[in-house]
């Protein structure tokens, strides 16, 4: 069975803060894609990033890092110097070996304050 | 390349109605899955279409169907309408629909049930 956690219900920062979500998975497949979405207000999910089992490279995008470490089995995300743009809920998803069902996360809602 | 689509984005029934939501994929894309977003369930999945045949079915009652097409876009058809199936509605299409595929998501059709 699949399993994803995003303990953090809400966070509330203000701006220029930096932030982490965290995302703790379960999986017992050995091939496995862990993603990021972001859900604004509007409500659409907006696609971040895809990691697959066999990449811990560590990714940066602009404001954005992923840390995803098998170790402890987490993908978490950091948002550098927070904007009020990035206030929005954001979910952690997996998908195992042939799965086509992705799990998600219950979202961590980010409210960024000016 | 224009993103899902879904129609409409906002809908308002009365127990005992029957609604139908659309969805048209990303040009190429031949999955199409459907989610129901709630607060205190967060995002669950629906059934999932692949050349117009249901692959994936999640856990919900048989007053939730849908359908593909050929040109891939999918209808959701929800009857006999209850209270608790006030919700947002999302479609996400991707290519194949099997892992590693990323999955990209519609705005939501925001169904409200009176």
């Amino acid at each position: 069975a699949q399993k994803v956690t995003q303990a953090q219900t809400e966070i509330s920062v203000v701006e220029k803060e930096d932030v982490t979500l965290d995302c703790v998975y379960e999986t017992r497949d050995t091939t496995y894609y862990l993603f990021w979405y972001k859900q604004p207000p509007s409500g659409e999910l907006v696609f971040l990033i895809r990691r697959n089992s066999f990449d811990e490279q560590n990714e940066i995008s602009g404001r954005y890092s992923w840390n995803f470490q098998k170790s402890t089995s987490s993908f978490n995300f950091t948002i550098t110097a927070s904007q009020v743009v990035d206030s929005a809920v954001y979910f952690c998803a997996l998908r195992s070996g042939g799965s086509y069902i992705p799990t998600f996360g219950r979202g961590t809602s980010l409210i960024v304050h000016p | 390349k224009a993103g899902v689509t879904q129609t409409p984005r906002y809908l308002i029934k009365t127990r005992g109605q029957q609604v139908t939501l659309s969805c048209s994929p990303i040009s190429g894309h031949r999955s199409v899955s459907w989610y129901q977003q709630t607060p205190g369930q967060g995002l669950q999945f629906l059934f999932e279409y692949f050349s117009e045949t249901q692959r994936n079915k999640g856990n919900f009652p048989g007053r939730f169907s849908g359908r593909q097409f050929s040109n891939s876009r999918s209808e959701m058809n929800v009857s006999t309408l209850e209270l608790g199936d006030s919700a947002l509605y999302l479609c996400a299409s991707s290519f194949q629909g099997a892992p590693p595929d990323t999955q990209y998501f519609g705005p939501g059709t925001r169904l409200t049930v009176l």
